[in-house]
């Protein structure tokens, strides 16, 4: 069993609907992540935030605005998406901050977003 | 930037056969990761590793890292319907922190 829980694990929206996307971790790990897959292909990395700072931010469109609110949370708002957007959304979690190579990461599993 | 490479993209196999999946990343890695994927799931972190010439085994499973730390494979004996999946490699470059770049992965079925 995963110890980084997300909801929903199933969302359909409508390109003009506002929603987010939760994550939760209590493995006290220090950065978080947000990754997109789609079908076949490796996860793509969005958002990482590092001690509850962004650090990385992958060139992601603004309609996608990630918020963490505390150690434990990361959220991923959604307003005006596209079809196109629809993926399984990955968080993920690891046990020390963002800039130490030696992370091992631990994902969620993970919220099937559907645009229509 | 860098690029792993995986192959092969796809796999089938009879069960009790063997399986090797590799990986070939275009820059020097600090250490080599693989996860697994079932149908409908999450990718899943099966090992890390660190050293140069690496090898590691989890039961059935070996995994290795090449002298260079540019290449790793990982090898099934006697594959079973429980290791159906897509096999990802991932890798952080020296510079890339905790920037992973994943593999295209490679998908196994095994036919019982």
């Amino acid at each position: 069993d995963t110890e980084v829980t997300q909801t929903p694990k199933h969302l359909v929206m409508g390109m003009t609907n506002k929603k987010s996307l939760k994550c939760e971790q209590h493995m006290g790990h220090r950065a978080m992540y947000w990754y997109k897959q789609k079908a076949k292909k490796p996860p793509e990395l969005m958002f990482v935030y590092s001690y509850e700072k962004l650090s990385i931010n992958e060139s992601v469109p603004s309609r996608f605005s990630p918020e963490c609110p505390n150690s434990s949370l990361l959220n991923l708002h959604l307003h005006a998406l596209q079809p196109e957007d629809s993926a399984l959304y990955l968080c993920a979690s690891s046990q020390q901050g963002a800039s130490w190579s030696g992370n091992t990461i631990y994902f969620g599993e993970g919220s099937w977003l559907t645009v229509v | 930037g860098q690029q792993v490479m995986q192959i092969p993209q796809y796999q089938h196999v009879q069960e009790g056969e063997d399986f090797t999946t590799y990986c070939n990343s275009s820059t020097t890695l600090s250490n080599i990761q693989w996860y697994k994927q079932r149908p409908g799931g999450h990718p899943v972190f099966l090992i890390q590793l660190v050293k140069s010439g690496e090898v590691k085994k989890q039961k059935r499973l070996t995994f290795q890292f090449g002298e260079a730390k540019k290449n790793s494979s990982l090898h099934i004996t006697a594959t079973q319907t429980t290791d159906v999946g897509t096999y990802f490699c991932a890798g952080p470059a020296w510079t890339s922190g905790s920037r992973l770049t994943f593999g295209e992965g490679t998908q196994l079925t095994v036919n019982p």
